[in-house]
C-alpha cells in the first residue's frame, strides 16, 4: 500500500531564505509526482509536475526532484517571500489515483 | 480557458439527510476524480471517473457515490450523512488518466450538524 509522507510537518523561516521540503513514498512505481500548494480553506494549486522518467523540473523560484529509486522527492523553494506562506503538499499518481502526503505548513516571517 | 468549477462552494446538512455535489472538469478534460480532506485525515480518495465509467474506488462507504455525465461534468452524492462526514470536498479533472497533470477546484466545504 503507497504511503506518502511529509517532513517536516510544519517549517518558519525568515523571509529571503532558501528552503527544501521534503516528500518520501513507499512504493516506487509511480506514473509520476506532483506538488501542489493549499492556502487555508482553499483547493490547490498544482506546482510542479515530475514524470516518473524525469528527475526535475523548474519553475520561477521552485525546484522539485524526484529520486524514484529511493522513494524521495524534495521542493527547493529559493529567495522566500512571505507569498509563498501556505501548505505544500505532495502527491504521488498510480492507477488513475492519486496518494497525498499530510502536507508542510510553511510559515514565512517577514 | 476555464478552471474546475465546484459547485455549491459551501453547503450545511443535518444528519441523515443526502446531498449532491456538482464539478465541472476543464474543457477538453475527461477524468474527474473525488477527495475528501480533514484536518485528521488529510486528504483521502474517494473514485475516478473517466469517459463516465468509475475506474478506480478508494476506501469509503458504499453511501458514497458518484457519476459522470457525456460532457465529462460529475457529481459526488453522499446518503445518510453524518456528523463525520463533515469535511472539504475536492475534485480534480486531467487530460486522460496517470500521466497527465490533475487540476483542483476550490471544493465545496459541507457541514454536517
Amino acid at each position: 500500500k503507497q504511503e506518502v509522507t511529509q517532513i517536516p510537518a510544519a517549517l518558519s523561516v525568515p523571509e529571503g531564505e532558501n528552503l527544501v521540503l521534503n516528500c518520501s513514498f513507499t512504493d516506487s512505481a509511480i506514473y509520476n509526482l506532483q506538488w501542489f500548494r493549499q492556502d487555508p480553506g482553499k483547493g490547490l494549486t498544482s506546482l510542479l509536475l515530475i514524470q516518473s522518467s524525469q528527475r526535475e523540473q523548474t519553475s520561477g523560484r521552485l525546484n522539485a526532484s524526484l529520486d524514484k529509486s529511493s522513494g524521495r522527492s524534495t521542493l527547493y523553494i529559493a529567495a522566500s517571500q512571505p507569498g509563498d506562506s501556505a501548505t505544500y503538499l505532495c502527491a504521488v499518481n498510480r492507477d488513475d489515483k492519486i496518494i497525498f502526503g499530510k502536507g508542510t505548513r510553511l510559515h514565512i516571517l517577514p | 480557458k476555464a478552471g474546475v468549477t465546484q459547485t455549491p462552494r459551501y453547503l450545511i446538512k443535518t444528519r441523515g439527510q443526502q446531498v449532491t455535489l456538482s464539478c465541472s472538469p476543464i474543457s477538453g478534460h475527461r477524468s474527474v476524480s473525488w477527495y475528501q480532506q480533514t484536518p485528521g485525515q488529510g486528504l483521502q480518495f474517494l473514485f475516478e471517473y473517466f469517459s463516465e465509467t468509475q475506474r478506480n474506488k478508494g476506501n469509503f462507504p458504499g453511501r458514497f457515490s458518484g457519476r459522470q455525465f457525456s460532457n465529462s461534468r460529475s457529481e459526488m452524492n453522499v446518503s445518510t450523512l453524518e456528523l463525520g462526514d463533515s469535511a472539504l470536498y475536492l475534485c480534480a479533472s486531467s487530460l486522460a488518466s496517470s500521466n497527465t497533470e490533475a487540476f483542483f477546484g476550490q471544493g465545496t466545504r459541507l457541514t454536517v450538524v
